[in-house]
């Protein structure tokens, strides 16, 4: 069974540029989710989606990030502009359903200049 | 709300030796906690999970876990460190009154000495 995959796996960009990173779940799995992950920091949830609906985005900064699940399947971060405490790790999960175990991809490592 | 407390943010041991990382939630209904591992430059993997029934866990690599919800704990163990067993350790827990969204605590590192 494939994982959950992402790209790009790391991306260097200066503040006020966008950024864009894609995250493809695990075939089947309904919910997904979107974490940042600060160095020296435990995963923060900025979005999870059922299918294509969104059930959480409370800590998502709405102003400068943005995120779609197309279909129910792929989903697609989105910051612009982004600000130097951006630079994170962000991971993507899925599973088959909440509140189950959630099956991470490699994360990518933004820096912002 | 729901909140994990991991104790100790770095955690070194003799290899042979036990490991426990420990970890403490609140949570104003029966949870379910998880324990992931972070090897560096990849993703969290889970390491076992606690759902309902039997309170301690059994999960891969020889980790085990107890929930006692009399402490509200769910503390890390294993009874013989090895060197590849080196990473980040992540608390989580999750529970209906949080919607089940997943907190997870700050982490853990665990070195292993030789």
């Amino acid at each position: 069974e494939a994982g959950v995959a992402q790209s790009p796996r790391y991306k260097i960009i200066e503040k006020r540029q966008s950024v864009a990173f894609w995250c493809n779940p695990i075939s089947g799995h309904a919910t997904l989710y979107w974490y940042q992950q600060i160095l020296g920091q435990g995963p923060k949830l900025l979005i999870q989606f059922q299918n294509n609906g969104v059930v959480d985005d409370s800590q998502l900064p709405k102003d400068r990030f943005s995120a779609e699940r197309l279909k129910g399947v792929d989903s697609t971060l989105k910051i612009q502009p982004a600000k130097l405490e951006d630079s994170a790790v962000y991971l993507c999960a899925s599973s088959p359903s909440s509140p189950y175990e959630q099956y991470f991809g490699p994360g990518t490592r933004l820096t912002v200049t | 709300a729901q909140s994990v407390t991991q104790l100790g943010s770095h955690v070194s041991v003799s290899e042979g030796a036990l490991v426990l990382l420990r970890c403490n939630y609140s949570s104003s209904v029966p949870p379910y906690l998880f324990w992931y591992v972070q090897y560096p430059n990849q993703g969290l993997q889970l390491l076992l999970k606690y759902t309902t029934g039997a309170t301690l866990v059994k999960g891969i690599n020889g980790f085990e876990a107890e929930f006692k919800k009399s402490e509200t704990s769910f503390h890390l163990t294993k009874p013989s460190a090895h060197m590849s067993d080196a990473a980040e350790y992540f608390c989580a827990v999750s529970d209906r009154g949080g919607g089940f969204k997943t907190i997870f605590g700050a982490g853990t590192r665990l070195f292993v000495k030789a």
